[in-house]
């Protein structure tokens, strides 16, 4: 059974680095054709794709916001790190993670998210 | 970049109507194309992939079709459960969704 929890600050200051990490298991990310995705949803919008790493570190990311995104993933610990600098108050939303195969290019374990506020 | 719209925004519908979402990408994207449902305060759950490949679990009422730029998901009759917003995403050239169709009770 595959599993992803979030985790990080529930709150940010302005300018300030978010960095969250994604928990998972039931899966390992040194098998080929595995991705782990970020995807983030402000309050009442829909959703956008951030970022995902794959099983052989090839990293892809969200031509908006590429210059503020790095993911990185340790496999020894079962987890995908998403980081994003200089946070502004529209980044407020909630952040998910998510298990994605090559096969399928879909989306499909999603953890519960996790909601960030930016605000001073 | 791949953009995605979703037709229409909203629809209101009762238990055992048929309905049907479109889904259309800005270029053509083959059949990288996925279905998802959330609920409020809800991960989104999938429900189709490579445009018409119903995923495990999921009821077969659930359908999808299409290929290219234009796709659809059709629920042929809606259940109470069904009340939810649905989101199409292509993963042809990276990845992104579309707006979204909220179905909500006539």
């Amino acid at each position: 059974q595959i599993t992803l929890r979030e985790s990080g600050p529930t709150r940010v200051k302005p300018t300030q680095t978010l960095t969250l990490t994604c928990t998972f298991s039931g899966f390992s990310l040194i098998f080929s054709g595995v991705g782990v995705g970020w995807i983030r949803q402000p309050p009442g919008k829909a959703l956008e794709w951030l970022a995902l790493i794959y099983w052989d570190d090839d990293k892809r990311y969200s031509p908006s916001l590429k210059s503020r995104l790095t993911i990185t993933k340790d496999t020894s610990k079962n987890q995908v790190v998403l980081t994003m600098t200089n946070m502004d108050p529209v980044d407020t939303a909630t952040y998910y993670c998510a298990h994605e195969t090559v096969r399928t290019g879909a989306f499909d374990v999603w953890g519960q998210g996790t909601m960030v506020t930016v605000s001073a | 970049d791949i953009q995605m719209t979703q037709s229409p925004s909203s629809v209101s519908a009762s238990v055992g109507d048929g309905v049907t979402i479109t889904c259309r990408a800005s270029q053509g994207i083959s059949r990288w194309l996925a279905w998802y449902q959330q609920k409020p305060g809800k991960a989104p759950k999938l429900l189709i992939y490579a445009a018409s490949s119903l995923q495990s679990g999921v009821p077969s009422r659930f359908s999808g079709s299409g290929s290219g730029t234009d796709f659809t998901l059709t629920i042929s009759s809606l259940q109470p459960e069904d009340f939810a917003t649905y989101y199409c995403q292509q993963a042809n050239s990276l990845f992104t969704f579309g707006p979204g169709t909220k179905v909500d009770i006539k």
